[in-house]
């Protein structure tokens, strides 16, 4: 069955330290990939996607994320967090099969310190 | 803001009423998603509409269901509501119909069953 796992529920970091977020998806072709923000009170936002070609994709807001077929996995990173970025982080995968066409993951609440 | 709309914002019920939920898309999206937000199930996909058109159906029960009108607004109605249809309702809507299309979120509807 196609699923998508977020393994984080919680990470805290310092303002301006790195950041990665990780997400693993079970689907048996190249899924469409996806990251989604979203804030306190609002929707989602998305970040970005990935569809096919270069396996490293840029996104809004200063974050990339990386395709790895090998492993499963579609992780979100930036290289220095903002207080801004305190937000839930949703990945989604596309699935272009199957009774569900779209699902997210179980989200990972992101925490920045001062 | 994302350019779709949602009302209302808050709707508190009672358990075994009928309530419906509105979304109006970004102008020219022909299409319509709805999602269910809660703390023990996460954000679930639970139908899709293309251009009037049911495309792709999710975790959505019998008691729910929706439509798209030809001015392309959706309606989810939500029956026999039991307190753990509280959750927080997303619309979202995109240009296409498939799963590579950014899909943009409404502010969502909270609703509380009591």
């Amino acid at each position: 069955a196609q699923s998508v796992t977020q393994p984080d529920i919680h990470i805290t970091v310092s303002e301006g330290a790195s950041l990665e977020l990780r997400c693993n998806y079970s689907y048996g072709a190249t899924p469409y990939l996806f990251w989604y923000v979203q804030s306190p009170g609002q929707g989602l936002q998305l970040l970005l996607k990935y569809f096919s070609g270069d396996t490293l994709v840029q996104g809004i807001k200063g974050f990339e994320a990386e395709f790895k077929r090998s492993q499963s996995s579609f992780n979100l990173r930036k290289p220095s967090v903002h207080w801004s970025d305190a937000a839930e982080y949703f990945c989604a995968v596309g699935a272009t099969s199957g009774t569900y066409k779209y699902i997210f993951g179980t989200g990972t609440r992101l925490k920045v310190l001062a | 803001d994302s350019g779709v709309t949602q009302t209302p914002k808050h709707l508190i019920t009672a358990t075994g009423q009928r309530v419906t939920l509105r979304c109006s898309p970004r102008s020219g999206d022909l299409s319509v998603y709805w999602y269910q937000q809660s703390l023990d199930q996460g954000l679930q996909f639970l139908i899709q509409y293309y251009n009037g058109e049911e495309r792709a159906k999710g975790n959505i029960l019998e008691r729910f269901s929706a439509q798209q009108f030809p001015d392309l607004h959706s309606e989810l109605n939500l029956s026999s509501l039991e307190l753990g249809d509280s959750a927080l309702y997303f619309c979202a809507s995109s240009e296409g119909g498939g799963p590579v299309n950014e899909q943009f979120f409404g502010p969502g509807t909270r609703l509380t069953v009591l």
